[in-house]
Protein backbone atom coordinates (compact mmCIF):
# COMPACT_ATOMS: atom_id res chain seq x y z
CA UNK A 1 0.00 0.00 0.00
CA UNK A 2 1.54 3.24 -1.29
CA UNK A 3 0.38 6.20 0.72
CA UNK A 4 2.45 8.97 -1.47
CA UNK A 5 1.92 8.07 -5.04
CA UNK A 6 4.43 10.11 -7.23
CA UNK A 7 4.51 11.06 -10.77
CA UNK A 8 5.62 11.03 -13.60
CA UNK A 9 8.50 8.19 -12.53
CA UNK A 10 11.08 10.24 -14.90
CA UNK A 11 11.10 13.97 -16.76
CA UNK A 12 13.20 15.40 -19.28
CA UNK A 13 12.56 19.32 -19.52
CA UNK A 14 14.86 21.21 -21.94
CA UNK A 15 17.23 24.55 -20.28
CA UNK A 16 15.15 27.12 -19.08
CA UNK A 17 11.89 25.44 -19.41
CA UNK A 18 9.18 24.61 -15.97
CA UNK A 19 9.36 21.04 -14.30
CA UNK A 20 6.44 19.96 -12.90
CA UNK A 21 6.68 16.13 -10.11
CA UNK A 22 3.07 15.34 -8.63
CA UNK A 23 1.95 13.95 -5.55
CA UNK A 24 -1.06 12.52 -4.03
CA UNK A 25 -1.50 11.41 -0.72
CA UNK A 26 -3.88 8.97 1.31
CA UNK A 27 -3.59 10.29 4.97
CA UNK A 28 -5.78 12.93 6.15
CA UNK A 29 -3.85 13.08 8.93
CA UNK A 30 -0.24 14.43 7.01
CA UNK A 31 0.96 17.28 8.86
CA UNK A 32 4.31 18.63 6.85
CA UNK A 33 5.38 17.47 3.34
CA UNK A 34 8.65 17.76 1.85
CA UNK A 35 10.78 17.65 -1.22
CA UNK A 36 14.02 16.12 -1.45
CA UNK A 37 16.67 16.43 -4.09
CA UNK A 38 19.21 13.49 -4.45
CA UNK A 39 22.01 13.40 -6.77
CA UNK A 40 24.19 10.03 -7.63
CA UNK A 41 26.02 8.26 -4.55
CA UNK A 42 24.48 10.64 -1.94
CA UNK A 43 21.95 11.08 0.14
CA UNK A 44 18.54 12.87 -0.18
CA UNK A 45 18.84 16.98 0.71
CA UNK A 46 15.70 18.89 1.82
CA UNK A 47 14.65 20.80 -0.94
CA UNK A 48 11.94 22.80 0.32
CA UNK A 49 8.56 21.69 2.87
CA UNK A 50 5.15 23.07 3.34
CA UNK A 51 2.47 22.60 5.83
CA UNK A 52 -1.13 22.17 5.09
CA UNK A 53 -2.05 25.48 6.54
CA UNK A 54 -1.28 27.30 3.37
CA UNK A 55 -1.56 26.82 -0.26
CA UNK A 56 1.90 27.59 -2.15
CA UNK A 57 5.22 28.02 -0.76
CA UNK A 58 8.35 29.37 -2.97
CA UNK A 59 11.43 29.14 -2.24
CA UNK A 60 13.67 30.85 -5.28
CA UNK A 61 13.22 28.77 -8.28
CA UNK A 62 11.23 26.04 -6.36
CA UNK A 63 7.73 26.37 -5.63
CA UNK A 64 5.16 23.80 -3.86
CA UNK A 65 1.65 24.00 -4.40
CA UNK A 66 -0.52 21.72 -2.31
CA UNK A 67 -4.18 21.35 -2.58
CA UNK A 68 -5.89 19.98 0.75
CA UNK A 69 -9.09 19.04 -0.66
CA UNK A 70 -7.54 17.28 -3.10
CA UNK A 71 -4.99 15.62 -1.13
CA UNK A 72 -2.09 16.28 -3.93
CA UNK A 73 0.65 18.67 -3.75
CA UNK A 74 3.43 19.45 -6.80
CA UNK A 75 6.83 20.82 -6.92
CA UNK A 76 7.33 23.52 -9.63
CA UNK A 77 11.30 24.54 -10.85
CA UNK A 78 11.52 27.37 -12.56
CA UNK A 79 13.96 28.08 -15.37
CA UNK A 80 15.04 24.35 -14.98
CA UNK A 81 19.21 24.11 -15.56
CA UNK A 82 21.35 21.37 -16.02
CA UNK A 83 22.15 21.46 -12.48
CA UNK A 84 18.61 20.35 -11.12
CA UNK A 85 19.19 16.87 -13.23
CA UNK A 86 18.38 14.76 -10.06
CA UNK A 87 16.19 12.53 -8.09
CA UNK A 88 13.20 14.18 -6.58
CA UNK A 89 11.15 12.54 -3.79
CA UNK A 90 7.95 13.83 -2.46
CA UNK A 91 7.27 13.07 1.20
CA UNK A 92 4.99 13.00 4.07
CA UNK A 93 4.70 12.68 7.95
CA UNK A 94 2.40 12.64 10.70
CA UNK A 95 3.83 13.97 14.08
CA UNK A 96 7.21 14.96 12.98
CA UNK A 97 10.24 12.87 14.44
CA UNK A 98 11.72 11.03 11.31
CA UNK A 99 8.49 8.99 10.17
CA UNK A 100 8.41 10.30 6.96
CA UNK A 101 6.74 8.11 3.74
CA UNK A 102 8.50 8.83 0.50
CA UNK A 103 7.44 8.67 -2.90
CA UNK A 104 8.79 6.42 -5.40
CA UNK A 105 10.64 9.30 -7.14
CA UNK A 106 11.29 11.40 -9.93
CA UNK A 107 14.31 11.01 -12.14
CA UNK A 108 14.88 14.83 -13.86
CA UNK A 109 17.31 15.22 -16.88
CA UNK A 110 17.53 18.53 -17.99
CA UNK A 111 18.86 19.19 -21.53
CA UNK A 112 21.01 22.18 -22.32
CA UNK B 1 30.89 19.47 11.44
CA UNK B 2 30.24 16.32 10.03
CA UNK B 3 26.95 16.08 9.78
CA UNK B 4 25.57 12.34 9.69
CA UNK B 5 28.39 9.93 9.34
CA UNK B 6 27.73 6.78 7.84
CA UNK B 7 30.14 3.37 7.31
CA UNK B 8 31.19 1.19 5.91
CA UNK B 9 30.21 2.98 2.34
CA UNK B 10 30.21 -0.59 0.60
CA UNK B 11 29.60 -3.83 2.07
CA UNK B 12 29.12 -7.36 0.40
CA UNK B 13 27.72 -9.89 3.06
CA UNK B 14 26.82 -13.62 2.43
CA UNK B 15 23.81 -14.87 3.29
CA UNK B 16 23.17 -15.36 7.19
CA UNK B 17 26.28 -13.44 7.92
CA UNK B 18 25.53 -10.86 10.64
CA UNK B 19 26.89 -7.11 10.25
CA UNK B 20 26.33 -3.57 11.96
CA UNK B 21 26.36 -0.42 9.57
CA UNK B 22 27.50 2.67 11.99
CA UNK B 23 25.64 5.84 11.90
CA UNK B 24 27.09 8.95 14.00
CA UNK B 25 25.65 13.02 13.98
CA UNK B 26 27.75 15.53 15.49
CA UNK B 27 24.65 17.89 15.82
CA UNK B 28 23.08 16.94 18.80
CA UNK B 29 20.23 15.85 17.26
CA UNK B 30 17.53 14.20 19.62
CA UNK B 31 15.99 12.28 16.49
CA UNK B 32 17.62 9.87 14.55
CA UNK B 33 16.35 7.09 12.42
CA UNK B 34 17.24 4.00 9.09
CA UNK B 35 15.94 4.13 5.94
CA UNK B 36 16.45 1.78 3.35
CA UNK B 37 16.22 3.02 -0.45
CA UNK B 38 14.86 0.56 -3.07
CA UNK B 39 15.02 1.03 -7.48
CA UNK B 40 11.04 2.21 -7.89
CA UNK B 41 10.63 2.15 -4.36
CA UNK B 42 11.31 5.47 -2.59
CA UNK B 43 12.69 5.18 0.65
CA UNK B 44 11.03 3.11 3.70
CA UNK B 45 11.57 3.45 7.51
CA UNK B 46 13.18 0.58 9.21
CA UNK B 47 14.19 1.53 12.99
CA UNK B 48 13.82 5.18 14.60
CA UNK B 49 14.99 6.57 17.96
CA UNK B 50 13.68 10.00 19.95
CA UNK B 51 16.46 10.18 21.90
CA UNK B 52 19.29 8.28 23.85
CA UNK B 53 17.57 5.01 25.12
CA UNK B 54 14.26 5.02 23.04
CA UNK B 55 13.64 3.29 19.61
CA UNK B 56 10.89 1.87 17.73
CA UNK B 57 10.34 0.15 14.39
CA UNK B 58 9.46 1.97 11.16
CA UNK B 59 7.96 0.04 7.77
CA UNK B 60 10.05 -2.39 7.44
CA UNK B 61 11.63 -3.49 10.75
CA UNK B 62 12.12 -7.16 9.96
CA UNK B 63 15.47 -8.83 9.90
CA UNK B 64 17.31 -5.65 11.51
CA UNK B 65 17.90 -4.19 14.92
CA UNK B 66 18.85 -1.16 16.38
CA UNK B 67 20.06 0.44 19.87
CA UNK B 68 20.22 3.74 20.73
CA UNK B 69 23.15 4.27 24.00
CA UNK B 70 24.02 8.08 23.02
CA UNK B 71 22.50 10.97 21.56
CA UNK B 72 25.38 10.49 19.08
CA UNK B 73 25.49 7.09 17.41
CA UNK B 74 22.78 4.89 16.23
CA UNK B 75 24.28 1.33 14.96
CA UNK B 76 21.61 -0.96 12.85
CA UNK B 77 22.14 -4.32 13.17
CA UNK B 78 21.03 -7.58 10.23
CA UNK B 79 21.14 -10.21 12.43
CA UNK B 80 21.31 -13.12 9.59
CA UNK B 81 21.25 -10.97 6.16
CA UNK B 82 19.17 -12.32 3.03
CA UNK B 83 19.63 -11.28 -0.63
CA UNK B 84 16.15 -9.22 0.25
CA UNK B 85 18.23 -6.83 2.29
CA UNK B 86 20.67 -5.83 -0.60
CA UNK B 87 20.11 -2.19 -0.39
CA UNK B 88 21.21 1.25 0.01
CA UNK B 89 21.17 2.42 3.36
CA UNK B 90 20.40 5.86 4.51
CA UNK B 91 21.27 7.25 8.33
CA UNK B 92 18.91 10.31 8.96
CA UNK B 93 19.36 12.65 12.41
CA UNK B 94 17.00 15.75 12.73
CA UNK B 95 15.93 18.28 15.09
CA UNK B 96 12.30 20.07 15.65
CA UNK B 97 11.41 23.41 14.56
CA UNK B 98 7.76 24.93 14.99
CA UNK B 99 7.73 24.52 11.25
CA UNK B 100 8.18 20.56 10.91
CA UNK B 101 11.89 18.91 11.29
CA UNK B 102 14.62 19.65 9.59
CA UNK B 103 16.26 15.80 8.28
CA UNK B 104 19.66 15.51 7.58
CA UNK B 105 20.59 12.27 5.59
CA UNK B 106 24.28 10.49 5.47
CA UNK B 107 25.85 9.30 2.23
CA UNK B 108 24.63 6.09 2.43
CA UNK B 109 25.99 2.42 2.80
CA UNK B 110 25.89 0.21 -0.38
CA UNK B 111 24.99 -3.79 1.18
CA UNK B 112 25.09 -5.74 -1.42
CA UNK B 113 23.73 -10.09 0.22
CA UNK B 114 24.58 -12.37 -1.93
Amino acid sequence: QQQVKQSPQSLIVQKGGISIINCAYENTAFDYFPWYQQFPGKGPALLIAIRPDVSEKKEGRFTISFNKSAKQFSLHIMDSQPGDSATYFCAASNGGYNKLIFGAGTRLAVHP
Amino acid sequence: NAGVTQTPKFQVLKTGQSMTLQCAQDMNHEYMSWYRQDPGMGLRLIHYSVGAGITDQGEVPNGYNVSRSTTEDFPLRLLSAAPSQTSVYFCASSYSTPTGNTIYFGEGSWLTVV
